[in-house]
C-alpha cells in the first residue's frame, strides 16, 4: 500500500502563473515532510521541507503548507519558469531511522 | 565541494549474476542511504548507514546488501540479478543520520538485467 501519494502523474502551468503540486499521506506517524525536485538523468535534488508542528513554510518563490488533518501536504510555485520544468517528489519521514517515504513524483510542465 | 559521486552510471548484467555500486559521498557527510527507482514504484528505500553500522533496511530480499567503509564511501551489492532488479539505483549522503539534514543524492547507476 502506497503511503504517500501523488495523484497527478503530469501538471501544465504557464510561465508566469502559480504551479500547485499535491501529496496525500496515510501515515499518521510521519512527522517531517520534504520535496525533492529531479531533472533527467540527474539524482533528486532538496527543495524545501516542514515539521508537522508548521502548517506553511517559505523560501523564495516555494512555499509548502501542511493539513495535518487531512494529511494533505501541497507545494507552491509562484511564479512559475521554466527551469521549474522538472518532476517534483514528495517525501515524508517517521524521524527514525527508516528511511524517507516517497510518492511517485509529478512532472511538472511550464508552457511560455 | 564535490557532490555525491555514483559509479558506474550505467551496467547491463545477466539473470543469476551478481554486481557491486559504488557510491562516494559529499566530503565530510557520515550518513549514506540508497534508494530503488522503478516507474511503478517510484523511489524505495533500500538501506542506511552512518558511521559504518546499518541503521536500518527497506523491505527487500536479503540478495540486497551493502557496506560502509572508514571514509564514509558506499557499496552497494545485489546477488543472483532478477529481470525485477532493472532500475535506476539512487545514492543520497548526509551530514548526519535524521530528518534535520536533508538527503543530497548522486546522478545514480542505471542497472539494466537481460
Amino acid at each position: 500500500d502506497q503511503q504517500v501519494k501523488q495523484n497527478s502523474p503530469s501538471l501544465s502551468v504557464q510561465e508566469g502563473r502559480i504551479s500547485i503540486l499535491n501529496c496525500d499521506y496515510t501515515n499518521s506517524m510521519f512527522d517531517y515532510f520534504l520535496w525533492y525536485k529531479k531533472y533527467p538523468a540527474e539524482g533528486p535534488t532538496f527543495l524545501i521541507s516542514i515539521s508537522s508542528i508548521k502548517d506553511k513554510n517559505e523560501d523564495g518563490r516555494f512555499t509548502v503548507f501542511l493539513n495535518k488533518s487531512a494529511k494533505h501536504l501541497s507545494l507552491h510555485i509562484v511564479p512559475s519558469q521554466p527551469g521549474d520544468s522538472a518532476v517534483y517528489f514528495c517525501a515524508a519521514s517517521t524521524g527514525g531511522a527508516d528511511g524517507l517515504t516517497f510518492g511517485k513524483g509529478t512532472h511538472l510542465i511550464i508552457q511560455p | 565541494k564535490a557532490g555525491v559521486t555514483q559509479t558506474p552510471r550505467y551496467l547491463i548484467k545477466t539473470r543469476g549474476q551478481q554486481v557491486t555500486l559504488s557510491c562516494s559521498p559529499i566530503s565530510g557527510h557520515r550518513s549514506v542511504s540508497w534508494y530503488q527507482q522503478t516507474p511503478g514504484q517510484g523511489l524505495q528505500f533500500l538501506f542506511e548507514y552512518f558511521s559504518e553500522t546499518q541503521r536500518n533496511k527497506g523491505n527487500f530480499p536479503g540478495r540486497f546488501s551493502g557496506r560502509q567503509f572508514s571514509n564514509s564511501r558506499s557499496e552497494m551489492n545485489v546477488s543472483t540479478l532478477e529481470l525485477g532488479d532493472s532500475a535506476l539505483y539512487l545514492c543520497a549522503s548526509s551530514l548526519a543520520s535524521g530528518v534535520n539534514s536533508p538527503l543530497h543524492f548522486g546522478n545514480g547507476t542505471r542497472l539494466t538485467v537481460t
